[in-house]
């Protein structure tokens, strides 16, 4: 069974970076077939695709959010991350990382979600 | 404002059955598969249906989906008071982005 693991800091100041990590268990990310992406849902809000890495390192981001984004894969640890730089109140959001049927079959796996606060 | 349509609310009695609509273009939903959500509270949303109107292993067949054009429905029969959650619907745009409804919030009454 496929397990994916949220973990970094809660608590984020405005303007600095956003740094998250998602582990993976039960499953290599490095098996392809699969886009691994982040998803954040602000309080009370609907879902919001922040975009998605493949195993090579192939990355697509959505552009709304694009020029603040890096998503990277460390296929040693089985792991892959986000960084959302300068981060503002809006940013503020309970963050999913899960794993992306390849030929749009949907996110079949999801993380708990850590919930990221952006406050001085 | 979310790219997919859905109503913000729907109820019904327990036993009764609920659909759920969720509307987009033919840039979206119109040539691709969609896939449904549910997230009931406090908790990861969880993939309910795939491709349209496939169910994952374990999702009781009182869940069902459909899409006709540019819109999708997802069915839920025999309502149980455990189904009060939010659902999603999803797809991805024509520019290869993830897009999904504004959710839904499911009252069984």
């Amino acid at each position: 069974q496929v397990q994916l693991q949220e973990s970094g800091p809660g608590l984020v100041k405005p303007s600095q970076t956003l740094s998250l990590t998602c582990t993976v268990s039960g499953g290599s990310i490095s098996s392809g077939g699969y886009y691994w992406s982040w998803i954040r849902q602000h309080p009370g809000k609907g879902l919001e695709w922040i975009g998605y890495i493949y195993y090579s390192g192939s990355t697509y981001y959505n552009p709304s959010l694009k020029s603040r984004v890096t998503i990277s894969v460390d296929t040693s640890k089985n792991q892959f991350s986000l960084k959302l730089s300068s981060v503002t109140a809006a940013d503020t959001a309970v963050y999913y990382c899960a794993r992306d049927q390849q030929g749009g079959s949907g996110f079949d796996y999801w993380g708990q979600g850590t919930l990221v606060t952006v406050s001085s | 404002q979310s790219v997919l349509t859905q109503p913000p609310s729907v109820s019904a009695a327990p036993g009764q059955k609920v659909t759920i609509s969720c509307s987009g273009s033919s840039s979206n939903i119109g040539n691709n598969y969609v896939s449904w959500y549910q997230q009931l509270p406090g908790t990861a949303p969880k993939l309910l249906i795939y491709d349209n109107n496939k169910r994952p292993s374990g999702i009781p067949d009182r869940f069902s989906g459909s899409k006709s054009g540019t819109s999708a429905t997802l069915g839920i029969t025999g309502l149980q008071t455990g189904d009060e959650a939010d659902y999603y619907c999803g797809t991805w745009d024509s520019s290869l982005r993830r897009v999904f409804g504004g959710g839904t919030k499911l009252t069984v009454l």
